[in-house]
């Protein structure tokens, strides 16, 4: 959808691990978002990007991390999951002044 | 922290009412209005972006409105049908970054 794509789809993983999401464009564009979602909470936003190497913090961002290395991949990395980080994880880049476009989301369960 | 928020939280509706729901948010600094289409296992599908005091949009059944002096938008669905079923969300624009509601989840019954 529009040249965005998450991996993986869906993840399991253990209290404790560290995990890696993943969102990948082919647009070229500047800016690049991860948000999550959870019921009753909307989307909130993690931590977002502005270019290579230039990232800035959302309004959930504890326990998260990010890293942009080149235009097309924005990595989000839950250094030691919890069971609070259970969500489903949207991925989202900037196409126009103010046009989105979201992935199609990864749920991760932390158990 | 910025605060959007949307009313009601849910409405059930019987095919073929017509609905509306409110998004509140921040009447200062404001660049834009978003409204989204969300289906559980589905990416957020974008319905309308409102940039001007006054705008009206309209796609299908669905239209919508924006106040941006006293900071709100109405979302409205004429002839409300199944298919309308979602959760609708709302997310204002700021520096960089779009700030979401929590949205009105719909279901219709037919």
């Amino acid at each position: 959808d529009a040249g965005i794509t998450q991996s993986p789809r869906h993840k399991v993983t253990e209290t404790g691990t560290p995990v890696t999401l993943r969102c990948h464009q082919t647009e070229n564009h500047r800016y690049m978002y991860w948000y999550r979602q959870d019921p009753g909470h909307g989307l909130r936003l993690i931590h977002y990007s502005y270019g290579v190497k230039d990232t800035d913090k959302g309004e959930v961002s504890d326990g998260y991390s990010v890293s942009r290395s080149k235009t097309e991949d924005f990595l989000l990395t839950l250094e030691s999951a919890t069971s609070s980080q259970t969500s489903v994880y949207f991925c989202a880049i900037r196409t126009g002044d103010y046009g989105y476009t979201f992935g199609s989301g990864t749920r991760l369960t932390v158990v | 922290i910025l605060n959007v928020e949307q009313s009601p939280q849910s409405l059930h509706v019987q095919e073929g009412d017509s609905t509306n729901f409110t998004c509140s948010f921040p009447s200062s600094n404001f660049y834009a209005l978003h409204w989204y289409r969300w289906e559980t296992a589905k990416s957020p599908e974008a319905l309308f972006v409102m940039t001007l005091n006054g705008d009206e949009k309209k796609k299908g059944r669905i239209s919508a409105t924006l106040n941006t002096k006293e900071g709100y938008s109405y979302l409205y669905i004429k002839g409300s049908q199944p298919e309308d079923s979602a959760t609708y969300l709302c997310a204002f624009y700021n520096t960089d970054k779009l700030i979401f509601g929590t949205g009105t989840r719909l279901q219709v019954f037919p």
